[in-house]
């Protein structure tokens, strides 16, 4: 089956410049995740959707950074306007169902680079 | 709030040997799921091994297995048999609670394994 896809792959900007992501989880997952990875550290969940609607999004800086996921499919994630310490791999996840036990299937990630 | 830590930054290992990944956890939820996720420099992370907490016996995936010490809070990942192709960062994550697929992760542990 085919898995979850994120674009770009890499992306440099210059602060306070704005970027958005895209990702389009696997078929007939309700759920998904947007998890931003600084460098040597840990996923951190930022944003979960179930179908089209938010489930989490405590740990989302709304000042700067927004996520939609229209249809209940695909999904973006934009950063306006970026600072320095944004840099970091923004994974997309998918998840069949919302459950504790419920595998992640996650893409590849797009890297950003703030300058 | 759940903490995940994984103390050890780095680790090798002969290829064909055994090694185990450190993990430490901190919940007061009783219902809880522990997992482990490599992610390899293509940086998509993919599911290991996981546990749930309330099952005494510990989780085998073919080479993979886990200890899980539910009391001294402890879970984890032997390697057996290692391959060069397990080189990756390994992630330690949780899910528990009313926090249905949010995922915590630890800090992670950079395996490499030596021909």
């Amino acid at each position: 089956e085919a898995g979850v896809a994120q674009s770009p792959r890499y992306k440099i900007i210059e602060k306070r410049q704005s970027v958005a992501f895209w990702c389009n989880p696997i078929s007939g997952h309700a759920t998904l995740y947007w998890y931003q990875q600084i460098l040597g550290q840990g996923p951190k969940l930022l944003i979960q959707f179930q179908n089209n609607g938010v489930v989490d999004d405590s740990q989302l800086p709304k000042d700067r950074f927004s996520a939609e996921r229209l249809k209940g499919v695909d999904s973006t994630l934009k950063i306006q306007p970026a600072k320095l310490e944004d840099s970091a791999v923004y994974l997309c996840a998918s998840s069949l169902e919302l459950r504790q036990n419920e595998k992640l299937f996650f893409g590849s990630g797009t890297q950003l680079s703030v300058l | 709030a759940q903490t995940v830590t994984q103390s050890q930054p780095e680790m090798s290992v002969q290829e064909a040997e055994t090694v185990t990944l450190s993990c430490t956890y901190d919940t007061s939820e009783n219902n809880y799921y522990l997992f482990w996720y490599k992610q390899p420099p293509s940086r998509q992370m993919i599911l290991v091994i996981r546990q749930e907490a309330y099952k005494q016996q510990n989780a085998t995936e073919n080479r993979f297995s886990v200890n899980f010490q539910k009391a001294a809070k402890s879970f984890s990942l032997k390697i057996s048999d290692s391959q060069l192709g397990d080189t990756a960062m390994y992630f330690c994550a949780f899910s528990g609670g009313t926090s249905y697929g949010k995922l915590t992760f630890g800090q992670g542990t950079i395996l490499t394994v030596h021909p």
